[in-house]
């Protein structure tokens, strides 16, 4: 059973930078899972932020970015903002259609 | 813009069926994988299932497989979940998500609002 893991809550302050991970319960999360991150709101459904590892879906601000730091994905918000408090969710591709989402990280923005 | 909605939604007892629907509208339906990702109440994000744009390739999580049944009907522009023998640990709020994959990337990139389904006695 894969499982992939995420920081349960992160706090960051206002202005400040913070960096979201994504790893495997066995294994390093390279790009050929194809990482993708995803913002929730309460109430909202999931907005797409990074997909391919780094790749800004179309509309989201530059502060934030993805890539590979080790042997997992990361998230970084650069300036982080009051209203980028939300849950963050990572998904890696495991191939033939299956994906596999992380537990997600609550971030508090204070 | 495209648009996913999704509907059939609703309370149901231990062990009943409910079949969800999901209507698409802005894009061409058919040439789209698609999913089923669902959220338990105040729980994180689950995969559910995922069908290719012809229907031919199907796949579920291993929480669903043989109780769930995935469809889509491109005539209609939609996509189906058909749920039988519901459990409580069912109950969640289903998605319908666009899939867009190449050999580049896997990944959702338009999410409905979503359908709730409660199962309990």
């Amino acid at each position: 059973q894969t499982v992939v893991t995420q920081e349960p809550s992160f706090s960051v302050s206002p202005g400040g930078t913070v960096t979201l991970t994504c790893g495997l319960s066995s294994g390093s999360v390279s790009t050929t899972y194809y990482p993708s991150w995803y913002q929730q709101t309460p109430g909202q459904a999931p907005r797409t932020l990074i997909y391919s590892t780094s790749t800004r879906s179309s509309g989201v601000p530059d502060r934030f970015s993805g890539s590979i730091l080790g042997n997992k994905a990361a998230l970084t918000i650069t300036g982080a903002q009051a209203d980028d408090e939300s849950d963050y969710y990572c998904v890696l591709y495991m191939g033939s259609g299956i994906v596999v989402f992380g537990g997600g990280t609550k971030l508090t923005v204070l | 813009q495209v648009q996913l909605v999704e509907s059939g939604g609703g309370l149901v007892k231990p062990g009943g069926s409910l079949r969800l629907s999901c209507a698409a509208s802005g894009f061409t339906f058919s040439d789209y994988y698609m999913s089923w990702i669902r959220q338990a109440p105040g729980k994180g994000l689950e995969w559910v299932s995922y069908i290719s744009s012809s229907g031919s390739t199907i796949y579920y999580a291993d929480s669903v497989k043989g109780r769930f049944t995935i469809s889509r009907d491109n005539a209609k522009n939609s996509l189906y979940l058909q749920m039988n023998s519901l459990r409580a640990e069912d109950t969640a709020l289903y998605y319908c998500a666009r899939v867009s994959y190449t050999s580049s990337w896997y990944f959702f990139d338009y999410w409905g609002q979503g359908t709730l389904v409660t199962v309990s006695s």
